[in-house]
C-alpha cells in the first residue's frame, strides 16, 4: 500500500496563476482532508470530505476549491494564487471505524507551494 | 484564544535527557488525545493516542492526559538524536464516524549528541 500520495511535491506559481493539487489514498478511507501548515500556525484545515460525494469548508477555505472525484481522490484547486497561499499543503485520510481500536488519520508527504 | 495551545519551542536537550512536551486545551468535550511526530519536510505520523484520562506507555514514550486540568503531556525517556522532530498534539471529540482533529501548533525538539 502506498498510503496517501500527493502531487506535485514542489510548485512555484506567479500571482494570479491557477493550479490543482492532487491527492489519492489506497486505504479505502471514507473521509479526506486538506490542511495547510505555516510557521507558528500549525496545521489548519482548509476543506474536508466526510464521505464520497460531500465536501465542507474548514477553518481557512477562502481562495480554495475542492473536488472529491471518487472515494480515492480529493483535489485542491487554487483559482488565482496569492502570495498569502505560500505554504506546505498536506492531504490526509481516515476511516470511519466501528469503535474499538483508534482510527488514525494518515497524512501524505506534502506539497511545498511558493507564490511569487 | 486558540482551542489547543502548544509552546512552539524549540526545545534543545542533550542525548539521554528526559523530555516533557505539553498542550492545554479549552474544549472539555475532547475524548481522544493524540501525539503526532513530524520530521523535517515530511508529513505528520501518529506516535501515540490516549482515550480519556490516564497514562499510556509505549517504549520510551509516555502520554498523559489530565482532563480535570485540560492538560496533556508527552514524556520521552533517554532521548536520542533521532527523536529530533516537531511534535504536534491533536484532539478529537470521538473515534467512530467522521471526526475532525484539532491540532496544536507543534513543538520543535532538538536532541544533541
Amino acid at each position: 500500500n502506498a498510503g496517501v500520495t500527493q502531487t506535485p511535491k514542489f510548485q512555484v506559481l506567479k500571482t494570479g496563476q491557477s493550479m490543482t493539487l492532487q491527492c489519492a489514498q489506497d486505504m479505502n478511507h471514507n473521509s479526506m482532508y486538506w490542511y495547510r501548515q505555516d510557521p507558528g500556525m500549525g496545521l489548519r484545515l482548509i476543506y474536508y470530505s466526510a464521505s464520497e460525494g460531500t465536501t465542507d469548508k474548514g477553518e481557512v477555505p477562502n481562495g480554495y476549491n475542492v473536488s472529491r472525484l471518487n472515494k480515492r481522490e480529493f483535489s485542491l484547486r487554487l483559482e488565482s494564487a496569492a502570495p498569502s497561499q505560500t505554504s506546505v499543503y498536506f492531504c490526509a485520510s481516515r476511516g470511519f471505524g466501528q469503535g474499538g481500536e483508534y482510527n488514525e488519520q494518515f497524512f501524505g508527504p506534502g506539497t511545498r507551494l511558493t507564490v511569487l | 484564544q486558540k482551542e489547543v495551545e502548544q509552546d512552539p519551542g524549540p526545545l534543545s536537550v542533550p542525548e539521554g535527557a528526559i523530555v516533557s512536551l505539553n498542550c492545554t486545551y479549552s474544549n472539555s468535550a475532547f475524548q481522544y488525545f493524540m501525539w503526532y511526530r513530524q520530521y523535517s519536510r515530511k508529513g505528520p505520523e501518529l506516535l501515540m493516542y490516549t482515550y480519556s484520562s490516564g497514562n499510556k506507555e509505549d517504549g520510551r514514550f509516555t502520554a498523559q492526559v489530565d482532563k480535570s486540568s485540560k492538560y496533556i503531556s508527552l514524556f520521552i525517556r533517554d532521548s536520542q538524536p533521532s527523536d529530533s522532530a516537531t511534535y504536534l498534539c491533536a484532539m478529537s471529540l470521538g473515534n467512530t464516524g467522521f471526526q475532525k482533529l484539532v491540532f496544536g501548533t507543534g513543538t520543535r525538539l532538538l536532541v544533541s549528541p
